[in-house]
């Protein structure tokens, strides 16, 4: 069944620490985007690709990295985390006319 | 530029009674309108999607909404809300001339009372 997975669903790490968190899917989808999202808040925007080797930064600003190096994968990576970027981080992808499709969402902590 | 606006950033209703939730965009061409759900600790599930054609669509959940130009705005309906329709909905736009992204309201969280 063609679906978008997300890993780790949650995460507690220390400050200081790389982290990279998993994206895939299975629908073969051009576009993929990250998310990232405060409990009951709104979405933003902070990175968003058309494919491989395309990537661009999003509406809000973000220490993070992401790569695409595969169609189907798109993973966001966090070099030296901070508790600032505690929040949770959902990864879409889409196609024209289809909506986005999200996946589960990974809800990082960072102590 | 695209945006969207969700008025209503809270709404309780009772379980059998009917839901309607408001949403208003601004874009300049023609828009592709979209509504999801959220539940606690989940990612967001696509309810229903307007692109062209009929203006009253149907969704999953027995959902509706109804695109009207005039007043752009594309409301989210429901006849009889369930307990397990409590949840986040989010209103987004689909803005494919300008960079293939989706413009998200801020949400209304629904509360279901018994």
């Amino acid at each position: 069944e063609a679906d978008i997975y997300q890993t780790p669903r949650y995460l507690v790490i220390g400050t200081g620490k790389k982290i990279t968190l998993e994206c895939s899917q299975t629908m073969g989808h051009d576009k993929m985007y990250w998310y990232q999202q405060d409990p009951g808040m709104e979405l933003h925007l902070i990175h968003y690709s058309y494919g491989v080797n395309s990537t661009e930064k999003g509406d809000l600003s973000s220490e993070s990295t992401v790569s695409r190096i595969r169609t189907e994968h798109f993973p966001l990576t966090l070099e030296s985390a901070r508790p600032s970027h505690t929040s949770q981080y959902l990864c879409a992808s889409s196609e024209l006319y289809e909506g986005a499709f999200f996946g589960q969402g990974t809800r990082l902590t960072v102590v | 530029a695209q945006s969207v606006t969700q008025p209503d950033i809270h709404i309780t209703v009772s379980e059998g009674a009917s839901l309607e939730l408001r949403c208003n965009y601004s874009y300049g061409a023609t828009p592709y309108l979209f509504w999801y759900v959220q539940s606690p600790g989940q990612g967001l599930q696509l309810l229903l999607k307007y692109f062209s054609g009929d203006t009253l669509v149907q969704g999953i959940k027995g959902f509706e909404a109804e695109f009207k130009r005039s007043q752009s705005s594309f409301n989210l309906r429901k006849p009889s809300v369930h307990w397990s329709d409590a949840a986040e909905y989010f209103c987004a736009v689909g803005a494919w001339g300008t960079g293939n992204q989706f413009y998200f309201g801020t949400g209304t969280s629904l509360t279901v009372i018994p």
